[in-house]
């Protein structure tokens, strides 16, 4: 069965850099959520969007931005990052903003 | 303020049953969900309780009671391949924003 696909997997950059992070939503899912999740830490909410259009926004810095696009992938963009920003970043899909989630693998932000 | 209160640590054996509670204090309230994670991998999806009372999935039951703002997670016939993080989830908002517990590790031994 298809899954949540997230590219990359591991991604390294300096301080004041910029990332973007991408997420490819099960086939048929409508709705992407991002999750942050530093080391030890539960999963921290960011932003969501059902329809492409944003449904949602938590605990976001206004550093980062995110967008769905027409073929329901979604791309989180990281700007001037902080080491305070190396996590692991979750994207996951669901029908509806429906309650059974499936997660993509993470994409892990080390930030030097 | 938003909270979700679960056991950091629960050690168990090969075979046994065990009881993991999370109790929650959220602004919004639309079912409490639960996650698997092994370590550096992805929330996988458990189980949901949207309203009172136990779903059973295999091994895995959920317990949910929205007056004590209170439900666990059962897991029995433990096996290895459990060890993990499990973390509780409240459905915040009918957006599916989800508020997650700081985890419980789970620690199965022989």
């Amino acid at each position: 069965a298809a899954g949540v696909i997230q590219s990359p997997r591991h991604l390294i950059k300096e301080k004041r850099e910029t990332a973007t992070l991408k997420c490819y939503p099960i086939p048929r899912h409508d709705t992407v959520y991002w999750y942050q999740q530093g080391p030890g830490q539960d999963p921290q909410f960011l932003i969501s969007f059902y329809e492409k259009m944003q449904s949602d926004k938590g605990s976001i810095p206004d550093r980062f931005s995110a967008q769905q696009f027409s073929d329901y992938h979604s791309e989180l963009n990281m700007s001037s990052l902080e080491l305070g920003d190396s996590a692991l970043y979750f994207c996951a899909s669901s029908i509806g903003q429906g309650y059974g989630y499936t997660f993509g693998s993470g994409t892990r932000l080390t930030v030097v | 303020g938003q909270s979700l209160e679960q056991p950091s640590e629960v050690t168990a054996v090969e075979g046994a049953i065990v009881q993991i509670n999370c109790t929650y204090q959220t602004s919004g309230f639309y079912g409490l969900s639960w996650y698997q994670q092994h370590d550096g991998g992805a929330p996988t999806f458990l189980s949901y309780n949207a309203l009172d009372g136990l779903e059973e999935t295999g091994r895995f039951s959920s317990f949910l009671s929205r007056s004590d703002s209170y439900g666990y997670l059962l897991l029995q016939e433990l096996q290895m391949k459990d060890s993990a993080s499990y973390f509780c989830a409240v459905r915040s908002s009918n957006t599916g924003k989800l508020i997650f517990g700081q985890g419980t590790t789970l620690q199965v031994k022989p």
